[in-house]
């Protein structure tokens, strides 16, 4: 299965700063890049994906970049608020569906 | 349409008691995938199933645990003899397809299943 990298495992922005999760995938074949954001005792909501046909997608205030030459990818929330806090996962599956370590971001008001 | 649904959402166990798990996927969505998440730790993948074919297995134990994806009805967890070391929550997710480039291919989970074994 992918193995797939993130960081940093917590992160703790003040309200309204951006704040940025960086994963690192290893199969250049990968075509499929999927943002996870799981709050405290529910089940991880997709928040926003992104195909290898593109580098940038936007949704509001949250985006993910993808740079396909140095495998990496990378979710971009702008003008925080307590509502994201909360544990985001990346994943770069071939198929299966295998996480990164998760990124625990706590916005503070 | 119905997201991901699991039942039950709390299981309580005795040590040497069996837990089954279920998950029922979204309509049409022919593949399914189990994790066990540990308090304050990541999803750990366990096993991927398509109908009636277990795709891979690799992150399940060989022993005790067992998932089965039937062609009719939910997909099962079962996890025999537990030990207080199962204890965590195990989520499903669920896809029409192989999870990869093509269009509508994103995976959905349900709200998870939280045993505790006791």
């Amino acid at each position: 299965g992918e193995n797939v990298e993130q960081h940093p495992s917590t992160l703790s922005v003040q309200e309204g700063d951006s704040a940025v999760i960086k994963c690192t995938y290893s199969d250049s074949a990968s075509n499929y890049f999927p943002w996870y954001k799981q709050e405290l005792g529910k089940g991880p909501q997709l928040i926003i994906d992104i195909r290898s046909n593109v580098g940038e997608k936007k949704d509001q205030r949250i985006a993910v970049t993808l740079n396909k030459t140095a495998k990496h990818f990378s979710l971009h929330i702008t003008e925080t608020q307590p509502e994201d806090s909360a544990v985001y996962f990346c994943a770069a599956p071939r198929g299966d569906m295998r996480f990164g370590a998760g990124t625990r971001l706590t916005v503070k008001p | 349409n119905a997201g991901v649904m699991q039942n039950p959402r709390h299981l309580v166990r005795r040590r040497g008691q069996e837990a089954r798990l279920r998950c029922s996927p979204m309509k049409g969505h022919s593949h399914v995938y189990w994790y066990r998440q540990l308090p304050e730790e990541g999803l750990k993948f366990m096993v991927y199933l398509q109908k009636e074919n277990i795709i891979d297995e690799s992150g399940m134990p060989k022993e005790r645990f067992s998932a089965e994806f039937p062609k009719e009805g939910p997909s099962i967890l079962r996890i025999q003899q537990v030990v207080r070391g199962d204890s965590a929550a195990y989520f499903c997710a669920s896809s029409p397809r192989a999870v990869q480039g093509a269009m509508n291919t994103e995976a959905f989970f349900g709200q998870g299943t939280r045993l505790t074994v006791v």
